[in-house]
């Protein structure tokens, strides 16, 4: 059973709209989260981070938001730009171990 | 130099054979990683290692093997490789941050 939920396997966004990823997870224990970007040919790269205490985090364009109630959370890209057309990880920590989401695929079109 | 280098880049190899795919970091970290990456599934734990002498199983080790040869490198046996192995195959390492930093992947194809 995936305690990481990514229920978008792709999204389209117009330059300079908002994009909006989303991911719920099952497990309580979970002490961080954190969105992943990856290229093709390339491994995932650290995008942003929230601590399980806070429901917001901002860095620059980025936004995540955590609905711990609700077992979800959010990245926010404002405004979306084409080179950010790539796949999205959702992640959780707990003990210093990452469970994964499934991914979503972001096109941003020109 | 890559952070994370892993060898090979990409793999096609028989079913049956034995492969061994390899991952050095130069982060200093002494935590180290093996996922795999299949389509809808998204990244999959097969082993981690919290130090040399640390090893654990993940989530999907069954048909997989690891070696912590030392604190830099960390790499990942198929003792007998079957197709449904056949996956892209990430290496990565932390500190007691929670961040990981990533290597860039082989892409192992078994026929």
């Amino acid at each position: 059973d995936q305690q990481v939920k990514q229920n978008s396997p792709s999204l389209s966004v117009q330059e300079g709209r908002i994009s909006i990823l989303n991911c719920d997870y099952t497990n309580s224990m979970f002490d961080y989260f954190l969105w992943y970007k990856k290229y093709p040919a390339e491994g995932p790269t650290f995008l942003i981070s929230i601590s399980s205490i806070k429901d917001k985090n901002e860095d620059g364009r980025f936004t995540v938001f955590l609905n711990k109630s609700a077992k979800h959370l959010s990245l926010h890209i404002v405004p979306s730009q084409p080179g950010d057309s790539a796949v999205y990880f959702c992640a959780a920590s707990s003990a210093r171990q990452l469970t994964f989401g499934s991914g979503t695929q972001l096109t941003v079109l020109p | 130099d890559a952070d994370v280098t892993q060898t090979p880049r990409n793999r096609i190899t028989k079913t049956g054979k034995r492969i061994m795919l390899e991952c050095s970091q130069t982060k200093g970290h002494d935590r180290m990683y093996w996922y795999r990456q299949d389509p809808g599934l998204g990244l999959r734990l097969i082993y981690y290692s919290f130090d040399v002498k640390d090893i654990n199983k993940g989530e999907i080790s069954d048909g997989y093997s690891v070696s912590r040869q030392a604190q830099a490198k960390f790499s990942l046996s198929l003792e007998s490789a079957i197709p449904n192995q056949t996956a892209l195959y990430f290496c990565a390492t932390s500190d007691l941050t929670v961040g990981y930093t990533f290597g860039s992947g082989t892409r192992l194809t078994v026929v």
